[in-house]
């Protein structure tokens, strides 16, 4: 699976838009980009993923780069209860291992 | 959705002793579960991937007689940590997925915080 870089931390005010970038420039043409969150002392939950187009779901926008070498996650409206580590994963299965990063720290603030 | 479930969310136990932790998949069937740990302040490092009806497969560097898995069923695996020692303590977690499609995401049970003293 192809490596990801993603930013340390990040903060967002409640309310706004919280947008966590991704690099995975090394991405072959039949991996999905998956993200997960992990709340503290919690299991990671599935948010979304996509191959080439841009997706959205209840939770949150993917937009992917035309060359795929870079994505960004999109919480439109962030409150309190979206502060977890977010977590990019690049890989052709989700149904098989998967390796995890670092994962960015998203502390929504009041 | 598909729910995976674990059991227990957590366990204390003394040096020594053995501990088993409980996989399961809620509304779906599961041949292959995977197992994750995760120490404090860091991600998660896979452990194991349990197959159903056959072996697991463990990561390099991953006891397999310390850390035994068994998938009996398609519904089931448990993770049993033999002679549990204090470095033994951490976040256990495991996932599954429901293969709705290749690119089906995995869903992660809650965790199983197991402390040894």
């Amino acid at each position: 699976d192809a490596k990801t870089t993603q930013p340390t931390s990040m903060d967002c005010a409640e309310g706004r838009a919280a947008n966590l970038p991704c690099n995975h420039s090394t991405i072959s043409g039949n991996e999905y980009v998956y993200w997960y969150r992990q709340i503290h002392s919690q299991g990671p939950q599935y948010i979304i993923h996509g191959l080439k187009n841009n997706e959205t779901n209840e939770m949150a926008s993917l937009i992917i780069t035309e060359d795929r070498k870079s994505s960004t996650l999109i919480l439109p409206h962030a409150t309190l209860r979206d502060t977890a580590v977010y977590y990019c994963i690049v890989s052709a299965t989700s149904g098989s291992r998967l390796t995890f990063g670092e994962g960015t720290q998203l502390t929504v603030n009041p | 959705g598909a729910v995976v479930s674990q059991h227990p969310s957590r366990v204390i136990c003394k040096s020594g002793t053995s501990v088993k932790i409980e996989c399961r998949s809620l509304d779906f069937q599961a041949t292959t579960m995977f197992w994750y740990r995760q120490f404090p302040k860091k991600s998660l490092m896979l452990m194991a991937t349990s197959n159903e009806g056959s072996k697991a497969t463990y990561e390099q560097g991953v006891e397999k007689d310390k850390f035994l898995i068994n998938h009996a069923s398609l519904t089931l695996s448990t993770l049993t940590v033999t002679s549990a020692h204090p470095e033994d303590s951490s976040f256990y977690i495991c996932s599954a997925s429901d293969w709705q499609g290749v690119d089906s995401p995995l869903h992660f049970g809650n965790g199983t915080r197991l402390t040894v003293t």
